[in-house]
């Protein structure tokens, strides 16, 4: 069965130094996507960054990097040169293919912290 | 180019009310979902849409009905309201397959008293 699993409800970080935000997974779908979303106190979810299970390098976009180690079933964030900005919650998703249902089930997200 | 639009973007009901919460897009997804967001968690899908006329149970369908009659519209039911449904509620598209990206809405917020 599907499984997002993030232990860290809260992380601080320094500003522009670079944090990890954790998330292991669980499924036996051999096609899946992971995703982050960051959600700013504002409420909207925001699409960050996602890998396939299939490719073999990781995904970067600007800032955000996805360590992803398909063994460990591990998908973390990196965000680098962290900017108060980047306060919020972040939550990680996967999405398998599952017989063409698709559907996607979130982790229950990190709160990041942003100090000046 | 407006995405995903919900409306109400906030409401209030008494126990036992019944309403629907609006979802509409203009990518022409296929894919489209509803989730609900309590306090402090994560996301729980609640249904799903693979396309027009097909729909199927999420994580937490109790209470809820859903229906897609149009590629664009995906309206979620709440028949009987209760306390327990006090959450946001989002919706969300895309295209099928495992590596598309979902685009949300920017949520209901629903209070059921």
């Amino acid at each position: 069965a599907q499984k997002i699993t993030q232990t860290q409800p809260g992380m601080f970080v320094q500003e522009k130094e670079a944090v990890t935000l954790d998330c292991t997974y669980d499924t036996s779908d051999p096609s899946y996507g992971l995703f982050w979303y960051k959600q700013p106190s504002s409420g909207e979810m925001i699409f960050l960054i996602y890998q396939g299970s299939y490719d073999q390098q990781n995904a970067t976009e600007g800032r955000y990097s996805l360590n992803f180690q398909k063994a460990r079933k591990s998908a973390n964030l990196v965000i680098s040169a962290s900017q108060l900005g980047d306060s919020a919650m972040y939550f990680c998703a996967m999405r398998e293919s599952a017989g063409g249902s698709f559907k996607t089930i979130f982790g229950a997200g990190t709160r990041l912290f942003v100090k000046a | 180019n407006a995405g995903v639009t919900q409306t109400p973007k906030f409401q209030v009901l008494k126990t036992g009310q019944s309403m629907t919460l609006q979802c509409a897009q203009d990518m022409n997804h296929e894919y489209m979902s509803w989730y609900r967001q309590d306090p402090g968690m994560g996301l729980r899908l609640i249904h799903y849409s693979v396309g027009a006329g097909i729909t199927d149970q999420g994580e937490v369908p109790n209470g809820y009905n859903v229906s897609r009659s149009t590629t664009e519209d995906f309206p979620l039911r709440l028949l009987s309201a209760a306390p327990s449904q006090t959450s946001v509620y989002f919706c969300a598209s895309s295209l099928r397959g495992a590596g598309e990206t979902q685009y949300f809405g920017p949520g209901t917020r629903l209070l059921v008293l």
